[in-house]
């Protein structure tokens, strides 16, 4: 069983949508999680820590159940410029970052 | 603020060519780096974990006598891909915590290197 798992998409949505995307990992001892996003050959970019009680950031909301070791993100109003590949990660503190393979989002006009 | 500068962003070599990637910590001083490697349409998946002044710790199925770690000082750790082969043809990333003023640590990343090995 792969530690960090994602549906890989790809997810194509007109602009305005609300999209969600899940994760769940492996490891009961990950102490962190974030979701980070990456563009085509680039490095990836943290977009959002997730907290146990839920977190916002304008339209986005990350959401992080420990019991089921479960991770989401919603994205609200997409923009053609959320079109990009979401990594969930999750880590131990002061380790590396195992990454999810990715969620692939494509936004359309 | 904590940068962490990766050195040269794309790389074409012959086959079994030996490449090597810099990766530096501008601003803080890393005593731990992380390599990544990805494959297209693939998550990064972590090589080796490269400690300052000691031996890198690497992942499982990742061979230390091909992919040479040195961390020799808290700024500088290098990766060389020996006798480079088209199969290591991919994208590798480092990475290392550093933090920005007023800020938690977080994990910087390099700008990553996208090797082709012909």
């Amino acid at each position: 069983r792969k530690e960090v798992e994602q549906d890989p998409g790809p997810f194509n949505v007109p602009e305005g949508a609300t999209v969600a995307f899940n994760c769940t990992y492996s490891n009961s001892a990950s102490q962190s999680f974030f979701w980070y996003r990456q563009d085509c050959r680039k490095e990836p970019k943290l977009l959002m820590s997730v907290y146990s009680s839920g977190n916002e950031d304008g339209r986005f909301t990350a959401q992080l159940n420990r019991a089921s070791q479960y991770i989401s993100l919603l994205i609200r109003d997409s923009k053609l410029s959320d079109s990009a590949t979401y990594l969930c990660v999750v880590n131990q503190a002061g380790t590396a970052l195992i990454f999810g393979k990715g969620t692939t989002l494509s936004v359309s006009s | 603020g904590a940068v962490v500068s990766q050195h040269p962003s794309r790389v074409i070599c012959k086959s079994g060519t030996s490449v090597k990637i810099e990766c530096r910590s501008l601003d803080f001083q890393a005593t731990t780096m992380f390599w990544y490697r990805q494959f297209p349409k693939k998550s990064l998946m972590l090589m080796a974990t490269s400690n300052e002044g000691s031996k890198a710790t690497y992942e499982q199925g990742v061979e230390k006598d091909k992919f040479l770690i040195n961390h020799a000082s808290l700024t500088l750790s290098t990766l060389t891909v020996t006798s480079a082969h088209p199969e290591d043809s991919s994208f590798y990333i480092c990475s290392a915590w550093g933090t920005k003023q007023g800020e938690a640590e977080k994990l910087f990343f390099g700008s990553g290197t996208q090797l082709s090995v012909l």
